[in-house]
């Protein structure tokens, strides 16, 4: 059983470029969240989609959008990127929206390096 | 509004010792608290999880946490520490009806042989 899968790994990005990172849920489960970590923070919350709508967002400005697929999978895109952008973006599945109560399951990651 | 706070972001052990790891919590509706792992390059992993039911909650690995309302905490245990215990470990909290974890600034475990 697969769990959640995160691509690329890593990625180098120039101030002001576009990014976009692929996120696949563990297999049965259709909601995805999306987690920012900063070098020695813990993960903020960025948003999560259920039903390919956006059903809560975290503090962060409209650069950061996102999406999701029928097929449950999910994008996450940052526009007009900044150096404060560089992250490790976390993304993470469960299943149907019962609050936090339902374990989300953490992919490996995705390393962004803004220059 | 909800955080967590964790006290120390390094604590260091011995193979064999206890282990302690401090988190107060703040929340303005009753919690559901987690702990999470993380590994060097890997994403986190759920230790445990306390949602209103018994207080003592046992997770993986051998860890445990209690949940103490009248002391907003919500410290980790284990009663003997393995080279394999190394790791960041991470405090969070959630609203009962919440979809949003709020993560603590992690803790950095270190086993000393």
């Amino acid at each position: 059983d697969a769990g959640v899968t995160q691509s690329p790994t890593h990625l180098i990005k120039t101030r002001g470029q576009q990014v976009t990172l692929r996120c696949s849920p563990k297999s049965g489960h259709d909601t995805v969240s999306w987690y920012q970590q900063a070098l020695g923070q813990g993960p903020q919350f960025i948003f999560q989609y259920y039903e390919e709508e956006e059903r809560q967002r975290g503090n962060f400005p409209d650069r950061f959008s996102g999406h999701q697929f029928p097929n449950y999978s999910s994008e996450l895109n940052v526009n007009a990127l900044l150096l404060g952008d560089s992250a490790l973006y976390l993304c993470a599945s469960s299943l149907g929206v019962r609050g936090a109560y339902n374990e989300q399951f953490f992919g490996p990651g995705t390393r962004l390096t803004v220059l | 509004a909800q955080s967590v706070t964790q006290l120390g972001s390094h604590v260091s052990v011995s193979e064999g010792a206890l282990v302690l790891l401090r988190c107060n919590y703040s929340s303005s509706v009753p919690p559901y608290l987690f702990w999470y792992v993380q590994y060097p390059n890997q994403g986190l992993q759920l230790l445990l999880k306390y949602t209103s039911a018994a207080t003592l909650v046992k997770g993986i690995n051998g860890f445990e946490a209690e949940f103490k309302k009248s002391e907003t905490s919500f410290h980790l245990t284990k009663p003997s520490a393995h080279m394999r215990d190394a790791a960041e470990y991470f405090c969070a909290v959630s609203g009962s009806r919440d979809d949003k974890i709020i993560f603590g600034k992690g803790t950095r475990l270190h086993i000393l042989p």
